[in-house]
């Protein structure tokens, strides 16, 4: 069945400091999701990306999908302690509706 | 306020008892999901339902589970079967149809002693 592997699991960052998380899916994607989700709390709904090579931008946060659809990324400029969460993509392939998680990226900013 | 309520928050019931886990949504979502979330393991996807009436296993089914009898609600029951219960519970909705951002609700943290 479909995989994706994300990574780090972790990452530790000074206050300032850029932050990528990556996601590689073991097939072609038709679209790809990123949740936030803060300690404690449920993952909220960042960004859907579809198009192959697309790139969004949230403020600092850039949100990239790969050409051939089967990778992503997230990047994060100047960190701040409000992005500490851990980052999950989701991806969907198939015209299936039920999306496959990556296990996510914690982030951890120290001040 | 259109959302996602879970209920309760925290849960605690002893080995050996069943214990149902309530999701409801007010966004009109064709399309719902109980996950299970533990340390270092993402979501993992117990059941999903796409219509009333009508739910599909996921990946870990195995000692739970649900009913869809109305399009708002779909409570997911932890049964004695399940071996490693003590987890965090989401429940999550989607539209279903082109655009397949999940709503998900605060989340129930089952323990079981």
């Amino acid at each position: 069945g479909q995989q994706v592997m994300q990574i780090p699991q972790y990452q530790h960052v000074q206050e300032g400091e850029d932050f990528t998380t990556y996601c590689n899916s073991s097939t072609t994607l038709s679209n790809i999701q990123w949740y936030k989700q803060r300690p404690g709390g449920h993952p909220v709904f960042l960004i859907q990306l579809v198009k192959s090579g697309e790139v969004k931008k949230q403020k600092r946060l850039t949100f990239q999908f790969g050409e051939a659809k089967k990778n992503s990324s997230l990047h994060i400029t100047a960190t701040q302690t409000t992005d500490v969460g851990t980052y999950f993509c989701a991806g969907q392939s198939g015209g299936s509706y039920i999306p496959t998680f990556g296990r996510g990226t914690s982030l951890i900013v120290h001040p | 306020d259109g959302g996602i309520t879970q209920s309760p928050k925290y849960l605690f019931r002893k080995e050996g008892q069943n214990v149902t886990l309530s999701c409801e949504q007010n966004l009109n979502h064709d399309a719902m999901y109980w996950y299970r979330q533990d340390p270092g393991q993402g979501l993992r996807l117990i059941y999903y339902s796409q219509i009333v009436n009508d739910f599909q296993k996921g990946d870990i089914a195995e000692g739970y589970s649900v009913s869809r009898e109305k399009k708002e609600s779909f409570p997911l029951t932890v049964t004695s079967a399940q071996k490693n219960p003590t987890a965090f519970y989401l429940c999550a909705s989607s539209s279903g149809r082109d655009f397949y951002e999940q709503y998900f609700g605060p989340g129930t943290r089952l323990t079981v002693t």
